[in-house]
C-alpha cells in the first residue's frame, strides 16, 4: 500500500508569493494534518481536517489555509509568503479525527527568498 | 497548553550499547498518549513506540521500550543494542485523549550510532 504522498518535495519561492502544497493520505485514512517543522525544532501544528471539515487549528495567521477534498486528500496553500515561511511541511494521516498515531509523508521543503 | 520537553539536543552511542532519550512534559490532563517518533535522514517520520497514560506497564517494542513516570511527567525512550540504523532525531510527542486533534512535539535529540 501507498503511504502518504506529498508534492513538491522541494520548492524555492520569493516574499509575496504563495504556494500550494498537496498531500494524498493513505487508503482509508480521512484525517489529514499539516505541520509546520522549522530546521532544528519539533513539528508545529497548523491544521487537522477530517471528512472535509476543519477539526483544529493551531497559531499560525490567516495566510495559512488549507482543505479537503471527497477523496480525503489535501491542500495548503500559504499567502504573501514570508522569509520565516521557509519550513519543512508535514502531512500526517490516520483513520479517525482523534485517535491513533500519525503517519507522516516526505514532506515538502520550502525556502523563501 | 501542553508542552514537551527533550532537554539532551545531541547524543551518541557505541553500536550495539544502550542508550536513553529523555522526554518531560507539562499536561492538566489525565487521559492522554505519548508517542516517540523517529525522522532518519531521509525525513520521513516513523513512529518508534506509543504509551497510554492509563497504562502502568511500561510499552516495549523489541529493542526499544519506554520508562514512563506519570507523576513525574517524565517519558524516556530506551534503546538497546543500537544499530547504525537508528541515527535520527527522535522526537517526544504529546496528544491529549479530550482533544486528539493535534500532537505536540519536543524539539528533538539527534542520536548517533558509532560503529
Amino acid at each position: 500500500d501507498a503511504g502518504v504522498t506529498q508534492s513538491p518535495t522541494h520548492l524555492i519561492k520569493t516574499r509575496g508569493q504563495h504556494v500550494t502544497l498537496r498531500c494524498s493520505p493513505i487508503s482509508g485514512h480521512k484525517s489529514v494534518s499539516w505541520y509546520q517543522q522549522v530546521l532544528g525544532q519539533g513539528p508545529q501544528f497548523i491544521f487537522q481536517y477530517y471528512e472535509k471539515e476543519e477539526r483544529g487549528r493551531g497559531n499560525f495567521p490567516d495566510r495559512f489555509s488549507a482543505r479537503q477534498f471527497p477523496n480525503y486528500s489535501s491542500e495548503l496553500n500559504v499567502n504573501a509568503l514570508l522569509l520565516g515561511d521557509s519550513a519543512l511541511y508535514l502531512c500526517a494521516t490516520r483513520t479517525g479525527p482523534n485517535t491513533g498515531e500519525l503517519f507522516f509523508g516526505e514532506g515538502s521543503r520550502l525556502t523563501v527568498l | 497548553a501542553q508542552t514537551v520537553t527533550q532537554s539532551q539536543p545531541e547524543m551518541s552511542v557505541q553500536e550495539a550499547e544502550t542508550v536513553t532519550l529523555s522526554c518531560t512534559y507539562d499536561t492538566s490532563e489525565n487521559n492522554y498518549y505519548l508517542f516517540w517518533y523517529k525522522q532518519p535522514p531521509s525525513r520521513q517520520m516513523i513512529l518508534v513506540i506509543r504509551q497510554e497514560a492509563y497504562k502502568q506497564q511500561n510499552a516495549t517494542e523489541n529493542r526499544f521500550s519506554v520508562n514512563f513516570q506519570k507523576a513525574a511527567k517524565s517519558f524516556s525512550l530506551k534503546i538497546s543494542d543500537s544499530q547504525l540504523g537508528d541515527t535520527a532525531m527522535y522526537f517526544c510527542a504529546f496528544m491529549s485523549s479530550n482533544t486528539g486533534n493535534q500532537f505536540y512535539f519536543g524539539t528533538g535529540t539527534s542520536l548517533t550510532v558509532i560503529p
